[in-house]
C-alpha cells in the first residue's frame, strides 16, 4: 500500500518558535490528511488536502500540499504550549484505507 | 452525541488468554476500523468495516478477529493473547473509507504479560 514518511520524529522548540513536520512519499498521493494526538489522548482530525499545491490555513497552522502530490508540510506559527503533541499524516491508498506517518513529537519549551 | 466509545480504558492480560474489545458509535457510520499504536510506529491498521456484515482484514491482521453485526457495534477480539500484542488499540469510524475524516475513540491500553 501507500507509503508516507513523516520527518522530523521529535522536535523540541521554545514558545513562540516556528514548528514544521513534513510528509514525503515516493508515489502521488491522491489526498493527504493530518491529525494531532494530544499526550495520553486520541488522534483528532485537522485537515484534507487534495489538490495539488494546495495550501489551507487554520489560524497560526498552515497545511500545504505539494505540486506533484508527494509530499505535504504543516507549519505552525509563533507555537504555543497548547500545541503539544504528536502530529500525524496519513493518506489513502487505492483500497481507500487510511496509512499513517509515524508522526512528529512536539515538544514546546516554556 | 457520545461519538465512538471504546471499552475498557485498561486491560492486563495473561499470555494466551482472550478478551474482546469493544468499540460503538452513534454517528450513523458505515465505515469503522481498528488500529493499533506503538511507539515510534505510529497507527497500524488491524482490520476494518465497510458496513454491517463486511469485515476485511488490514495491514496488521494476525492474532486478532472481528464481526459487524450491527452498523454501531465493531468489537476486536484478540484470540490467545501475546506479549507482542501489547498496544494502545484505537477504533474509529468515518462516513466512508479513505478520504474523509475519521472519529477516533479515547483507545484501550492493553498490556500482556
Amino acid at each position: 500500500g501507500q507509503q508516507v514518511m513523516q520527518i522530523p520524529q521529535y522536535q523540541h522548540v521554545q514558545e513562540g518558535e516556528d514548528f514544521t513536520t513534513y510528509c514525503n512519499s515516493s508515489t502521488t498521493l491522491s489526498n493527504i490528511q493530518w491529525y494531532k494526538q494530544r499526550p495520553g489522548g486520541h488522534p483528532v482530525f485537522l485537515i484534507q488536502l487534495v489538490k495539488s499545491g494546495e495550501v489551507k490555513k487554520q489560524k497560526r497552522l498552515t497545511f500545504q500540499f505539494g505540486e506533484a502530490k508527494k509530499n505535504s508540510s504543516l507549519h505552525i506559527t509563533a507555537t504555543q504550549t497548547t500545541d503539544v503533541g504528536t502530529y500525524f499524516c496519513a493518506t489513502a491508498g487505492s483500497a481507500r484505507q487510511l496509512t499513517f506517518g509515524s508522526g512528529t513529537q512536539l515538544t514546546v519549551l516554556p | 452525541n457520545a461519538g465512538v466509545t471504546q471499552t475498557p480504558k485498561f486491560q492486563v492480560l495473561k499470555t494466551g488468554q482472550s478478551m474482546t474489545l469493544q468499540c460503538a458509535q452513534d454517528m450513523n457510520h458505515e465505515y469503522m476500523s481498528w488500529y493499533r499504536q506503538d511507539p515510534g510506529m505510529g497507527l497500524r491498521l488491524i482490520h476494518y468495516s465497510v458496513g454491517a456484515g463486511i469485515t476485511d482484514q488490514g495491514e496488521v491482521p494476525n492474532g486478532y478477529n472481528v464481526s459487524r453485526s450491527t452498523t454501531e457495534d465493531f468489537p476486536l477480539r484478540l484470540l490467545s493473547a501475546a506479549p507482542s500484542q501489547t498496544s494502545v488499540y484505537f477504533c474509529a469510524s468515518s462516513y466512508y473509507p479513505g478520504g474523509n475524516e475519521q472519529f477516533f475513540g479515547p483507545g484501550t491500553r492493553l498490556t500482556v504479560l
